[in-house]
């Protein structure tokens, strides 16, 4: 069964820290992969991954693909409280081509 | 330009009724897919549309139906709803049916009690 998994579950870290976020899959047909922040309810797109080994990068975040051992980072240096919110990893693929969600990792940024 | 827009934005229905979800998409996308989100989890594929016709189908009983226009707007139907139905409704657009990057709308939040 196509899976994509995400760890931690929730994290909680200060304004200023930089954190990694994982994402690790089993899809068959893989196409790509994508990260999405999400508030308070329309995920918004952060990043869509193809290739193995090419950094995407926007401001403080970015996002790498390993092809190879199946999985992404995505990392956010200089945390902002803006940045609270739940990540979602998903990757396009399986038998019908479709986007399969890993559950989101909920970050908070105190002050 | 105008997001995914979706309505509406809240609705609670009870147990055995039926709801429809409207969704339009991007100016210019011809694709709609659905997904359905529980609290805690991520998005669950429903259906994807493209060119009034589905394209896709998650697993998800026959209770749930949708159909896509001409303009390319979509609507999901949920009969016989359940209280496990309660969630947040999500729609994305995409270019076309190939094409990768969803966007999502802001969602409908449905209550069944």
């Amino acid at each position: 069964e196509d899976k994509v998994v995400q760890s931690p579950l929730s994290l909680v870290v200060h304004e200023g820290d930089t954190v990694t976020l994982n994402c690790s899959y089993e899809v068959t047909n893989f196409r790509s992969l994508l990260w999405y922040k999400q508030e308070k309810k329309a995920p918004t797109f952060l990043f869509m991954l193809t290739s193995s080994g090419i950094e995407k990068k926007s401001g403080r975040l970015s996002s790498i693909l390993d092809k190879k051992e199946l999985f992404s980072i995505l990392n956010i240096t200089a945390t902002q409280t803006g940045d609270s919110a739940v990540y979602l990893c998903a990757v396009y693929g399986g038998a019908t081509n479709k986007l399969i969600f890993g559950t989101g990792t909920l970050l908070a940024v105190q002050p | 330009d105008a997001g995914v827009t979706q309505s509406p934005t809240h609705l609670i229905k009870t147990r055995g009724q039926h709801v429809t979800l409207r969704c339009s998409p991007i100016s210019g996308h011809k694709s709609v897919s659905w997904y359905q989100q529980v609290l805690g989890q991520g998005p669950q594929f429903i259906f994807q549309y493209y060119e009034k016709e589905e394209r896709g189908r998650g697993n998800f009983p026959d209770r749930f139906s949708a159909r896509q226009f001409p303009n390319y707007s979509s609507e999901l139907n949920v009969n016989a709803l359940l209280l496990g139905d309660s969630a947040l409704y999500l729609c994305a657009s995409s270019l076309e049916r190939g094409t990768d990057t969803q966007y999502f709308g802001p969602g409908t939040r449905l209550t069944v009690l």
